[in-house]
């Protein structure tokens, strides 16, 4: 079992609809979960954080977290073409900043017009 | 706030040669900076832990002697890539965290990553 699952899409959503992205974890421990934003031929820019049980919005973004489900997702409303991108699950056993991230594979996301 | 940069963007270079690649955090100094690769459509793999006044932490199936870490100051880490081969064209990322404070806890910022091709 990977430690960090996504589905890897991809997920088509059309413009101005909600786009919903999954993720699972293994480790109960996990402490921090992050979703990054990854353009093709980028490096990934960090979208969400989120530490505590339930939903954290931030404009169009928003981050829920399920600790008992091993659960986190990320939901993307009034999506634009400019969404379209892979986005990665990360995923964090302690607060420390010498603490290393796990990544999931990431979902590629199409926003069609 | 919390840029990292990453110098060069792009390199070809020719097999045999090495290749260095810096990674700065601008704003922020970083005693742990993050080394990661990743081939096409494929997700960020963790190579090593950069740890400054001390050696790297590689993971495992990473060979130390072909990938050398150095983190000389809290500011700068560099990933030089010896004697380079087809097989490692590449793009190389690196990252650093600031130390957590409030509720920022353990935010790794990316560098724009470097695209390494070996001919």
């Amino acid at each position: 079992q990977k430690e960090v699952e996504q589905n890897s899409g991809p997920l088509s959503v059309p413009e101005g609809a909600i786009a919903s992205l999954n993720c699972t974890y293994s480790d109960r421990v996990s402490q921090s979960f992050f979703w990054y934003r990854q353009y093709s031929g980028k490096s990934p820019e960090l979208i969400m954080s989120i530490y505590s049980n339930g939903d954290k919005e931030d404009g169009r973004f928003t981050a829920q977290l399920n600790k008992a489900s091993q659960y986190v997702s990320l939901l993307i409303r009034d999506s634009q073409p400019s969404d379209s991108a892979t986005y990665l699950c990360a995923v964090n056993k302690g607060y420390s900043s010498a603490s290393k991230i796990i990544f999931g594979s990431g979902t590629r996301l199409s926003i069609r017009p | 706030g919390a840029v990292v940069s990453q110098h060069p963007s792009r390199v070809i270079c020719k097999s045999g040669t090495s290749v260095k690649i810096e990674c700065r955090s601008l704003d922020f100094q970083a005693t742990t900076m993050f080394w990661y690769r990743q081939f096409p459509k494929q997700s960020l793999m963790l190579m090593a832990t950069s740890n400054e006044g001390s050696k790297a932490t590689y993971e495992q199936g990473v060979e130390k002697d072909k990938f050398l870490i150095n983190h000389a100051s809290l500011t700068l880490s560099t990933l030089t890539v010896t004697s380079a081969h087809p097989e490692d064209s590449s793009f190389y990322i690196c990252s650093a965290s600031p130390s957590p404070t409030g509720s920022a806890k353990n935010i790794q910022y990316f560098g724009a990553g470097t695209r390494l091709s070996v001919l």
